[in-house]
């Protein structure tokens, strides 16, 4: 069956930066979109962006821009997300969720990975 | 803030209908997908394009859309449904998806 296994938590500091793995099996992984969603404590889901694993290319939501980046390794069909220069309001479960749809944007998530709760504190 | 935007709260009884709502300017042209969240869980996709379910979820729940509104129904509602329902769809210049805040759903 699908599988998306995520990393586990993460502390970190204020200005530092943190790498999130979601590690796939059970599906051709560079035929389905992958998305990143976040949700902070007590709040409500935020979407992210998305990342083709076939080539590479991302899409990020407006307020990411600059501050995040998602790769792919299609050897061990393991996406990647990473946050830089941190913030306290970053403290957040962060999700890898696939596409729906093979090799086409859908843009409906399913499955979920369990998520990675991501803590920025001094 | 969001560009879709949902009831805080609804509540419902045992066994009746309810009807969750997602309004925005995107949703009179894409579909919005629907999605369950329990506490401690990761959210869980119900309904999405049009009005499609993935399997193994029940035949109770079901979507529609009107203008800028899109519709979750829950059709003789039970208590496992309990929980956070999300909608989710492209935003207005159609590029990037957004989600709305959520509502919290009571099963009384």
């Amino acid at each position: 069956q699908v599988q998306l296994v995520q990393s586990g938590a993460e502390v970190k500091k204020p200005g530092a930066s943190v790498k999130v793995s979601c590690k796939t099996s059970g599906y051709t992984f560079t035929g389905y979109y992958m998305h990143w969603v976040r949700q902070a404590p007590g709040q409500g889901l935020e979407w992210m962006g998305w990342i083709n694993p076939e080539s590479g290319g991302t899409n990020y939501a407006q307020k990411f821009q600059d501050r995040v980046t998602m790769t792919r390794d299609t050897s061990i069909s393991t996406a990647y997300m990473e946050v830089t220069r941190l913030r306290s309001d970053d403290t957040a479960v962060y999700y890898c969720a696939r596409d729906l749809e093979l090799r086409f944007l859908g843009g409906w998530f399913d499955p979920w990975g369990q998520g990675t709760l991501v803590t920025v504190s001094s | 803030s969001s560009e879709l935007t949902q009831d805080p709260a609804v509540s419902v009884a045992l066994g009746q209908t309810v009807r969750i709502t997602c309004q925005g300017d995107s949703l009179r042209t894409y579909y919005a997908s629907w999605y369950q969240q329990k506490p401690g869980q990761a959210p869980v996709l119900v309904i999405y394009d049009k009005n499609n379910r993935p399997s193994g979820i029940p035949d109770r729940f079901s979507g529609s859309s009107s203008g800028d509104t899109a519709s979750l129904t829950i059709t003789g509602a039970q208590a496992e449904d309990e929980a956070d329902y999300y909608c989710n769809s492209r935003d207005s210049s159609g590029n990037h998806l957004v989600f709305g805040g959520g509502t919290k759903l009571t099963v009384l």
